[in-house]
């Protein structure tokens, strides 16, 4: 139990369905981020909020969405997907400490394996 | 672009012996992170050593940082099968606070 949950585990979606991502963090921090993992490659940040406020979109294309509405949610919402968007999505959670994220540890939830067919 | 490289890319050992996976990086650091990620499973921090930190050390885990080389090792002493997993190292971002980039990972298997 990491503190960070994530729903659904897995998702199998075709190309015109929509479909969104949750994190849940029960570890009161305020900062959120997702992260894709695919195959023989590094993980990619996507986005980061802090305290509900979006501070890092990392040119991902508009078909991601994402939306905090409070400190403890995270969604990730799909749309017209495409066949390279198949990985893994990772949810982490850090605490903002000393204006930033990347100096503290931050904690992942186990991830949505998603497949576009 | 990428930041860390961890070295070897696969490691395989059998159990009792002690595992070694480097991490070079190119740009000056503030700290640098080790974390661990089990097959199927999300990342779990490991340490993080800051760049005016040259060892830390947590249970059979020993990190070393070189900012003159800069470059890292995570040493794991006593490998236990439940060691399998792979490997990564962070950095964070210069052009970011809250960003931190990975590298490739190690995949260790260690052997019963």
């Amino acid at each position: 139990e990491t503190g960070v949950t994530q729903t659904p585990r897995h998702l199998v979606m075709g190309m015109t369905n929509k479909k969104s991502l949750k994190c849940e963090q029960h570890l009161g921090h305020n900062a959120m981020y997702w992260y894709k993992q695919s195959a023989k490659k590094p993980l990619e940040l996507m986005f980061v909020y802090s305290l509900e406020e979006r501070v890092e979109n990392n040119s991902v294309p508009s078909r991601f969405s994402p939306e905090c509405p409070n400190s403890s949610h995270l969604f990730l919402h799909l749309h017209t997907l495409q066949p390279e968007d198949s990985a893994l999505y990772l949810c982490a959670s850090s605490q903002d400490f000393e204006a930033g994220g990347n100096n503290q540890p931050q904690h992942f939830g186990d991830g949505t394996r998603l497949s576009i067919l | 672009s990428q930041q860390g490289e961890e070295d070897p890319q696969a490691l395989s050992i059998q159990e009792g012996e002690n595992a070694t996976m480097n991490c070079s990086y190119k740009t000056s650091i503030n700290n640098l992170q080790w974390y661990r990620q089990n097959s199927g499973r999300g990342l779990v921090h490991l340490i993080l050593i800051r760049s005016n930190e040259r060892e830390k050390h947590s249970g059979r885990l020993r990190v070393t940082l070189d900012t003159s080389k800069k470059s890292s090792s995570l040493l794991i002493t006593a490998s236990r099968a439940a060691d399998t997993a792979s490997y990564f190292c962070a950095t964070d971002a210069a052009d970011s606070s809250y960003k931190l980039i990975f590298g490739s990972g190690t995949r260790l298997l260690v052997r019963p």
